[in-house]
């Protein structure tokens, strides 16, 4: 158990509709990165938050937003969906907001859009 | 840009054999080098890291990897693997500075059998 939960593990949902998807970091990480996992994209950095700031931005679409609250955890909203964003999504925390901090792993959301 | 390239989709060994996970990566800055290893049906675990110093890295579960600059790669190896090795590994990288995620490899199975 890494520490980092997501909710929920799974999410069926159909086109056009839109998700939040939740994370709650390992106690005392102050960073928190989303990623997502598909077959064909493999696993690709989304978006990262350093103590309620966004602190880095990758391959996440513009029909997708985040945030980080006072309290740490974080939620990723997937709006207009479409089959292809089914996929898992991994919240990821660490203690630091550089890449020498070690990133724990949640178990992750599984996705489907049908 | 950097980029991770793992040589081999999938890896199949017999029990009690050696392996050999092959990573090279790509960057025009330095950056710090990881292997994760992900179990079916679960999250992204660290497996080592190599921030700096020695080159040989050993991490959890017997495993070890060598950064080689010159070839830009870092190979993860077991001297003698288990049933229960059998999983998905990924090699990434981070850049030698604040606000940066993972780029992650597209993955290597390694299958162990009896």
């Amino acid at each position: 158990d890494s520490g980092v939960t997501q909710t929920p593990k799974h999410l069926i949902t159909a086109t056009g509709q839109r998700v939040t998807l939740r994370c709650s970091p390992r106690s005392g990480d102050l960073s928190v990165y989303w990623y997502q996992q598909s077959l064909d994209q493999g696993l690709q950095f989304l978006i990262q938050y350093y103590n309620g700031e966004e602190r880095a931005k990758g391959n996440i679409l513009e029909r997708f937003s985040a945030q980080q609250f006072p309290d740490l955890h974080s939620e990723l909203n997937l709006s207009s969906l479409e089959l292809g964003d089914s996929a898992l999504y991994f919240c990821a925390s660490s203690e630091g907001p550089g890449g020498s901090y070690e990133q724990y792993f949640g178990p992750g959301t599984r996705l489907t859009v049908t | 840009a950097q980029s991770v390239t793992q040589l081999d989709s999938q890896v199949p060994v017999f029990e009690e054999a050696p392996v050999e996970l092959r990573c090279n990566y790509s960057s025009s800055v330095s950056v710090y080098l990881f292997w994760y290893v992900q179990y079916p049906n679960q999250g992204l675990q660290l497996l080592l890291k190599y921030l700096s110093g020695s080159t040989l890295v050993k991490g959890i579960n017997g495993f070890e990897a060598e950064f080689n600059k010159s070839q830009t790669s870092f190979h993860l190896r077991k001297p003698s693997v288990h049933i229960s090795d059998t999983a998905e590994y990924f090699c990434a990288v981070s850049l030698r500075q604040a606000g940066t995620a993972l780029i992650f490899g597209k993955g290597t199975t390694l299958s162990v059998s009896s």
